[in-house]
């Protein structure tokens, strides 16, 4: 039972474009999602976030929609650079639990 | 300030082995988890820790992997026998708080043949 789905495998865009990936979501009790970026032979580090009661938060230039009724996240990047190439995670967790629910994983390549 | 840090971070055994992976959270974080990343998949919450309490264990196969944070600081994940389907990379991470934001460690790549 995949609860946190990101259906795009890859997603590839010219440096200065904006990159734009998607995140779906299947429980209604999520209150809390985020978005990690992860590198070869690294950990995930932690991107940005944003609580169910809010549908937008920005930092910088990563900005990130929430549409609860669609149960849909997106995050925006933009301009995109070459060093925003990784794989990038959304996540879900509910309550006071901080237990995280993660996609699958989107790879993002920006070409020069 | 130091990250979390794991080892080994490379490790290849048989089916039916037994093996052990280390993590040594950030100071001061008093929750720790650990995950699995099977290749092509999201990290997968196996355990996590409360200082030196289970806090949620539903999705560790408890026939096989224990956990434990004897002193609430660093950890380890055992794995005994292994199968060919743990082959995956194991993520440890911590946090301040149960709320906080998780801070992630390089992980260990391990390979069962």
């Amino acid at each position: 039972d995949q609860q946190v789905k990101q259906n795009s495998p890859s997603l590839s865009v010219q440096e200065g474009r904006i990159s734009i990936l998607n995140c779906d979501y299947t429980n209604s009790m999520f209150d809390y999602f985020l978005w990690y970026k992860k590198y070869p032979a690294e950990g995930p580090t932690f991107l940005i976030s944003i609580s169910s009661i809010k549908d937008k938060n920005e930092d910088g230039r990563f900005t990130v929609f929430l549409n609860k009724s669609a149960k849909h996240l997106s995050l925006h990047i933009v301009p995109s650079q070459p060093g925003d190439s990784a794989v990038y995670f959304c996540a879900a967790s509910f309550g006071n639990t901080g237990k995280l629910i993660f996609g699958q994983g989107t790879t993002l390549q920006v070409k020069p | 300030e130091a990250g979390v840090a794991q080892s080994p971070r490379y490790k290849i055994i048989e089916k039916r082995q037994s093996v052990a992976f280390w993590c040594n959270p950030i100071s001061g974080h008093a929750t720790l988890y650990w995950y699995q990343q099977i290749l092509g998949q999201g990290p997968k919450l196996l355990i996590q820790f409360q200082n030196n309490g289970v806090v949620d264990d539903s999705q560790l196969p408890k026939d096989r992997f224990s956990a434990e944070r004897l002193k609430g600081v660093d950890s380890t994940l055992k794995i005994q026998p292994a199968k060919l389907e743990d082959s995956a990379v194991y993520l440890c991470a911590s946090s301040f708080g149960l709320q906080e934001t998780q801070y992630f460690g390089p992980g260990t790549r391990l390979l069962v043949l």
